[in-house]
């Protein structure tokens, strides 16, 4: 069955520090990765997108890495602040045509 | 790629009722697609909008329940029909050129009473 999951469930740490989410998949055949990022009260805006030649895609402090033999991926931020606060999804496309495979999320909270 | 809104941002329904909630896209998609996203929950897809033909549904997600009308290809509706306290939720509206590639609208906040 494919499936996309992701750990911790939920995050809190000081303003100014590092973190790294985690999502493994057993998506097979696997197309592409999206990590994408939603605030409370809005939709999923795509922060990176990783294919399968792909290791490591940056995107200002967020960098995403993609380890496609053990199918492992980890959003890393670096310098956290505030605004980094939401929900970080894992997306996981498969079989060309076939829907996304949403991961559950890991809720970041990123206090002062 | 594209921006999205929908209509409306938020509602709070009596059970039994329908709501219609709209998704219109700055540019013309070739496919649009409608989610739930309930509390805690990640996104699960109810279907994809064709358009000039009716919509592809995912396994649990009936037509009657949820009718979903693509008249052009910058707009969609979705209907929650005979709504009950379940159906509450967040209603998201994607579209892009393919499945790979799907921007996110802001989301319909549905209370239902």
């Amino acid at each position: 069955k494919n499936q996309v999951e992701q750990s911790p469930q939920s995050l809190i740490i000081l303003e100014g520090k590092n973190c790294t989410l985690q999502c493994n998949y057993t998506v097979s055949p696997f197309s592409n990765l999206r990590w994408y990022k939603q605030d409370t009260g809005r939709g999923p805006v795509s922060l990176t997108i990783m294919t399968f030649s792909e290791n490591t895609k940056s995107n200002g402090r967020y960098t995403a890495t993609l380890d496609a033999d053990t199918k492992q991926s980890s959003l890393h931020i670096t310098a956290s602040q505030l605004s980094d606060s939401a929900s970080y999804i894992c997306v996981v496309s498969g079989q060309a045509g076939t829907a996304l495979i949403f991961g559950k999320g890991t809720t970041l909270s990123v206090s002062s | 790629s594209a921006v999205i809104s929908q209509k409306p941002s938020r509602d709070i329904c009596q059970r039994g009722t329908s709501l219609t909630i709209q998704c219109q896209v700055d540019s013309q998609v070739t496919m649009m697609f409608w989610y739930r996203q309930q509390p805690g929950q990640s996104l699960t897809l109810i279907a994809t909008a064709n358009q000039g033909s009716e919509a592809t549904y995912e396994s649990g997600f009936v037509i009657d329940k949820f009718p979903i009308s693509r008249p052009n290809l910058t707009f969609s509706t979705l209907t929650v029909s005979n709504m009950s306290p379940e159906d509450s939720s967040i209603y998201l509206c994607s579209a892009g050129q393919e499945y790979n590639e799907q921007f996110f609208g802001p989301g319909t906040r549905l209370t239902v009473l």
